[in-house]
């Protein structure tokens, strides 16, 4: 079965500061990864994925993250954080492309708060 | 890009009652919508695959004659959460899938805040 395992449920960096969302899967298959963003009391926005092309993936708002299969890692990083990144922060794997299923499995989340 | 909304984004009804929620693709057409709920401060649990034209593939412990899904188009699907109790009191997402030869991604619904009194 998959899943995601996402260490640190709240994280706290100054503006500025390097962001770091850890998120590390499991999976038997080729997966694919995600990361989502949620602002309070909204659904999900997509921001970025990984789809077995690039390991270094890029995304909006200046986020980016790197697929690191001997680590089984899905790093979320931003250089420098911004007080509009504060939100709640999910990492969701599925079965890569052919799979059986397209469901998406979530992380736990973990809260991003951004200190002026 | 691909817009889903879902209606009402709040509502608050009685224990008993029975409140239906829509979730419609604006801009293209779904073959597949997905329902989520997610309680405060907790991840995302999917309870249901929703397929047009066919009845709806709900995930272990969750109770299909509860939450009935109906998906009678490929812009629409709806969650229908009969005799409501507290304990239903959620946040439901729903998603609509967009897949075809090399490109699968889902788009998500801005959520609808159910409150059972």
């Amino acid at each position: 079965a998959q899943s995601v395992t996402q260490l640190g449920s709240h994280v706290s960096v100054s503006e500025g500061a390097l962001v770091l969302l850890r998120c590390n899967y499991s999976s038997s298959v080729p997966p694919y990864l995600f990361w989502y963003v949620q602002y309070p009391n909204q659904g999900l926005q997509l921001l970025l994925k990984y789809t077995s092309a690039a390991t270094l993936v890029k995304g909006i708002n200046g986020f980016e993250a790197e697929f690191k299969k001997s680590e089984t890692s899905f790093h979320l990083t931003k250089p420098s954080a911004h007080m509009s990144d504060a939100a709640e922060y999910f990492c969701a794997v599925r079965e890569g492309y052919g799979g059986a299923t397209n469901k998406l499995i979530f992380g736990t989340g973990t809260l991003l708060a951004v200190q002026p | 890009g691909a817009v889903v909304s879902q209606h009402p984004s709040r509502v608050i009804c009685k224990s008993g009652t029975s409140v239906k929620i829509e979730c419609r693709s604006l801009d293209f057409q779904a073959t597949t919508m997905f329902w989520y709920r997610q309680f405060p401060k907790q991840s995302l649990m999917l309870m249901a695959t929703s397929n047009e034209g066919s009845k709806a593939t709900y995930e272990q412990g969750v109770e299909k004659d509860k939450f009935l899904i109906n998906h009678a188009s490929l812009t629409l699907s709806t969650l229908t959460v009969t005799s409501a109790h507290p304990e239903d009191s959620s946040f439901y997402i729903c998603s609509a899938r967009v897949g075809g030869f090399s490109f699968d991604e889902q788009f998500f619904g801005p959520g609808t805040r159910l409150t059972v009194l």
